[in-house]
């Protein structure tokens, strides 16, 4: 079955520092593997999505993710954080699940910038 | 823009009073999705129409209820809310064309349930 992993529950960190969310998977056949950020009170905004080709997928507002196959992993990176991505984040796993895709998200982890 | 609008943002409803959540869309998308959230926890899929046809998740109650009029409207009803039901409900869309487009969600409707 598939699944996905957030490891943390709450990840701080400090305004232009580097901030990491891991993610880890697991998938029978290929992942495609999705970044979601969710304000409070809001829905779910896609950030980016790796499917195949490079492992260094770049998306919205600086994000980034790295894909390794080997530790099956999809970690959301950011070079400098701003307090202004405080916010829950989910890393998801696609499926297909008939005749479209379906999302297995993981759990969640809130990101906390200080300033 | 094209988006995803969900409405009520807010809605309040008593125990066991029938409650109709309503999304549309302006992407033209062919799958429409519906899922509960508790209290940032991750979101959970209830169920999602690809164009009319209706696919409801194994572990879905019976209490919730879903109809698509037409491509761009989809509602989900809840026949008699609990206080269990009490979360954000998400609409979400996708185009369908391949397994893996993205799918792109409305800002939510919060149930509270008294």
């Amino acid at each position: 079955a598939q699944s996905v992993a957030q490891p943390e529950d709450q990840v701080n960190v400090a305004e232009g520092n580097p901030l990491t969310v891991k993610c880890t998977y697991s998938v029978s056949g290929n992942p495609y593997l999705f970044w979601y950020v969710q304000y409070p009170n809001r829905g779910l905004q896609f950030l980016l999505k790796y499917i195949t080709g490079d492992n260094l997928v770049k998306g919205s507002y600086g994000f980034e993710a790295e894909f390794n196959k080997s530790q099956t992993s999809f970690h959301l990176k950011k070079p400098s954080a701003l307090v202004s991505d405080s916010a829950l984040y989910f890393c998801a796993v696609a499926w297909y699940g008939g005749a479209t895709n379906k999302l297995i998200f993981g759990t969640g982890t809130l990101l906390a910038v200080q300033p | 823009d094209a988006m995803v609008i969900q409405n009520p943002r807010y809605q309040v409803t008593q125990f066991g009073k029938p409650v109709t959540l309503s999304c549309s869309q302006t992407l033209n998308h062919n799958v429409m999705y519906w899922y509960q959230q508790k209290s940032s926890q991750a979101p959970k899929l209830l169920f999602h129409y690809y164009d009319k046809d209706f696919n409801n998740e194994a572990d879905t109650p019976d209490n919730f209820q879903s109809r698509r009029p037409n491509t761009s409207f989809c509602f989900l009803d809840i026949r008699s809310p609990g206080l269990g039901d009490a979360a954000m409900y998400l609409c979400a869309t996708c185009s369908g064309r391949t397994t893996t487009d993205t799918q792109y969600f409305g800002p939510g409707t919060r149930l509270t349930v008294l």
